[in-house]
């Protein structure tokens, strides 16, 4: 069965401390690697979209990475505003609308 | 372009009740999909609709079904409601075109709560 995890479940920052949110798949099958931001009682909102190991993509504090077996979301000098649950989510194979969606992360910065 | 749209927002039913949600896509999506998200399992996939046809279907029981519009609008019923059922419902538009996965777009979610 395909598994997406993540960790840490909670993470507390200051204000200005970078820190990375790690996202572990299932290799085989693999289509691509989606990052979602979640605010608390809103619909998730999309942030990245990975397809190859190596790809790099960016948005203003947030830098997202994907290897062969993890994904990785960088957070950069991070502010009270980016505190929210960091959601990755798997596509596999050919299923078009099923992504399978790690626990998430809650992020809280403090000022 | 305005994103997708779920009505009602808030709901409250008791159990046995049936209930329905609906759901409008983002204008030239023609994929919906449905997920169901609670704390203690997070965000779990229901079924997926394309071209008014269920393309993919997670693992839950048959009280849920939904149906797709000729206008790609979806609604999903969840019937005999149970305790457990207390959730957000959350409904994602793509275009579906592609031949895999797609960045799904999420609406604001339907917050469902059984009595």
């Amino acid at each position: 069965e395909d598994q997406v995890t993540q960790s840490p479940e909670a993470l507390r920052l200051q204000e200005g401390e970078s820190s990375s949110l790690n996202c572990s798949y299932t290799v085989s099958g693999l289509r691509g690697l989606f990052w979602y931001r979640q605010d608390p009682g809103k619909g998730p909102e999309f942030l990245f979209t990975l397809y190859s190991a190596g790809e790099e993509k960016e948005k203003e504090r947030l830098k997202a990475t994907l290897t062969k077996k993890e994904s990785f979301l960088h957070i950069t000098a991070p502010k009270p505003e980016d505190s929210a649950t960091y959601l990755c989510a798997g596509g596999y194979g050919g299923s078009q609308g099923n992504l399978i969606f790690g626990k998430g992360t809650k992020l809280s910065v403090k000022p | 372009k305005a994103g997708v749209t779920q009505t009602p927002r808030y709901l409250i039913k008791t159990r046995g009740q049936q209930v329905t949600l609906s759901c409008s896509p983002i204008s030239g999506h023609r994929s919906v999909s449905w997920y169901q998200q609670t704390p203690g399992q997070g965000l779990q996939f229901l079924f997926e609709y394309f071209s008014e046809t269920q393309r993919n279907k997670g693992n839950f029981p048959g009280r849920f079904s939904g149906r797709q519009f000729s206008n790609s609008r979806s609604e999903m019923n969840v019937s005999t409601l149970e305790l457990g059922d207390s959730a957000l419902y959350l409904c994602a538009s793509s275009p579906g075109v592609a031949g895999g996965p797609e960045t799904q777009y999420f609406g604001p979610g339907t917050r469902l709560l059984v009595l």
